[in-house]
């Protein structure tokens, strides 16, 4: 398709497992944010990567968390040892440049459930 | 005191009625976005502004660097307009997200 596709689009686990969450962006844009959503809260930055690499992980919450993008496309975030409040939806957006000038595009997010 | 704030944070309105959200923001901004976030998540940008006013259909949304406060305003509101409005402040390469404004519209 031609959007942001994010899978999978619902993840039940157990507190203390290991979860991957994968972005697809659209094809060509070199920007690419996660942001975490807690229920009623607005989105909260987690980390943007601008190509391969990450321009800005100051988000991440702590080092459970680790975000990749080996090909400047897809990315994966990675959530280790799972808890309970890691509970949210995961959003993922790309741009075609860093934001300054292009437009954001959002995919339908991942909602994590630790048991 | 969030670096981004949205009034009202709930609203309530009769079909027809004329909307506006308000956005106020503490930090420097290369530019500001309004989105929109229905039901089951899925996020839709609604204008992206650096100065000024921006128009697409019934939707409005205007900006006042100065003040640093921006506005969205929905003419002729609809039920399907329902949906909750969050703005986003772009501030050295990261948004910075409000809370969200919950809009509901009864017909």
């Amino acid at each position: 398709g031609a959007g942001v596709s994010q899978t999978p689009s619902n993840k039940v686990t157990e507190k203390g497992k290991y979860v991957e969450l994968r972005c697809d962006p659209i094809s060509g844009h070199t920007a690419l944010y996660w942001y975490r959503q807690s229920l009623g809260q607005g989105p909260e930055f987690l980390i943007y990567f601008q190509g391969t690499g990450a321009a800005d992980d100051s988000g991440l919450p702590n080092d459970r968390f680790f975000a990749v993008r080996p090909e400047g496309s897809v990315s994966t975030l990675k959530i280790q040892r799972t808890e309970r409040g890691d509970s949210a939806m995961y959003l993922c957006a790309s741009s075609l440049s860093s934001g300054r000038i292009g437009e954001l595009f959002f995919g339908e997010g991942s909602r994590l459930t630790v048991l | 005191k969030n670096e981004v704030e949205q009034s009202p944070q709930n609203l309530t309105a009769q079909e027809g009625e004329f909307i506006t959200i308000n956005c106020s923001y503490s930090v420097g901004i290369s530019a500001l976005h309004w989105l929109q976030q229905h039901p089951g998540g899925g996020i839709v940008s609604l204008f992206m502004l650096s100065s000024g006013k921006k128009k697409h259909g019934r939707l409005i949304a205007t900006i006042n660097i100065q003040e640093k406060h921006s506005s969205l305003h929905i003419t002729a509101s609809h039920p399907r307009d329902s949906a909750v409005y969050i703005c986003a402040a772009l501030s050295t390469d990261k948004l910075i997200f409000g809370t969200g404004t919950r809009l509901q519209v009864f017909p």
